[in-house]
């Protein structure tokens, strides 16, 4: 069965402190994503990887940064974070040609 | 660019009632499109995909969603809807070259009611 994990369901952090979150997948796709989800704005982009070590800006990369080192594994972070930052965390994987994707079951950060 | 415009913020039917959900869509070409649905706090599965070929496609939870080029549409359907589809749904958008771009709608958020 397919699967995609993340590292926390629900985490608080304080303003300035630098937050880290692991996406992992057992499928061995090439191509992983974050995303955040607001209410009314739906998912957007924040980071794609399209390989090891390969990364593409997504709509809304500002304050974040990520890291790919395994293909399996996919990390967001957040160098400073800020209370605009506070969302749902979605990590999603897909296989090429553009199948679709499977989520992870988010990560709900709140920056206070 | 492509976009994606679910207008329908919040439906509500009746259990055992018909469903209709909106997906509009703007691209040149015939994206790849998916419909995907999120229970609260969960993240999103797939319930159906439509790449190439039949216009009406089969999907999981007996979904059933009609592409319709002339109209830009990518519309979901359920001939009666049980009480356990309360949650959400999303329209989403792929296009061939790059990387494949993902664009997902804003969401509708669906209530069952007895």
């Amino acid at each position: 069965d397919v699967k995609v994990t993340q590292s926390s369901r629900y985490l608080v952090k304080r303003t300035g402190e630098k937050v880290f979150l692991e996406c992992v997948q057992d499928m061995d796709h090439e191509n992983m994503f974050w995303y955040r989800q607001d209410p009314g704005l739906g998912l957007r982009l924040i980071y794609f990887s399209y390989d090891v070590k390969m990364k593409e800006k997504g709509d809304i990369p500002e304050g974040y940064s990520v890291s790919r080192e395994k293909k399996e594994r996919f990390s967001l972070i957040l160098e400073s974070a800020s209370t605009n930052q506070t969302s749902m965390y979605l990590c999603a994987s897909r296989r090429l040609p553009p199948y679709e994707q499977y989520f992870g079951p988010g990560t709900r950060l709140t920056v206070t | 660019a492509q976009s994606v415009t679910q207008p329908d913020i919040h439906i509500t039917v009746s259990e055992g009632a018909s469903l209709e959900l909106r997906c509009n869509y703007s691209y040149g070409a015939t994206p790849y499109l998916f419909w995907y649905v999120q229970s609260p706090g969960q993240g999103l599965q797939l319930l159906l995909k439509y790449f190439s070929g039949d216009t009406l496609v089969q999907g999981i939870k007996g979904f059933e969603a009609e592409f319709k080029r002339s109209q830009s549409s990518f519309n979901l359907r359920k001939p009666s809807v049980h009480w356990s589809d309360a949650a959400e749904y999303f329209c989403a958008v792929a296009v061939s070259g790059g990387y494949q771009k993902v664009t997902f709608g804003t969401g509708t958020k669906l209530q069952v009611i007895p």
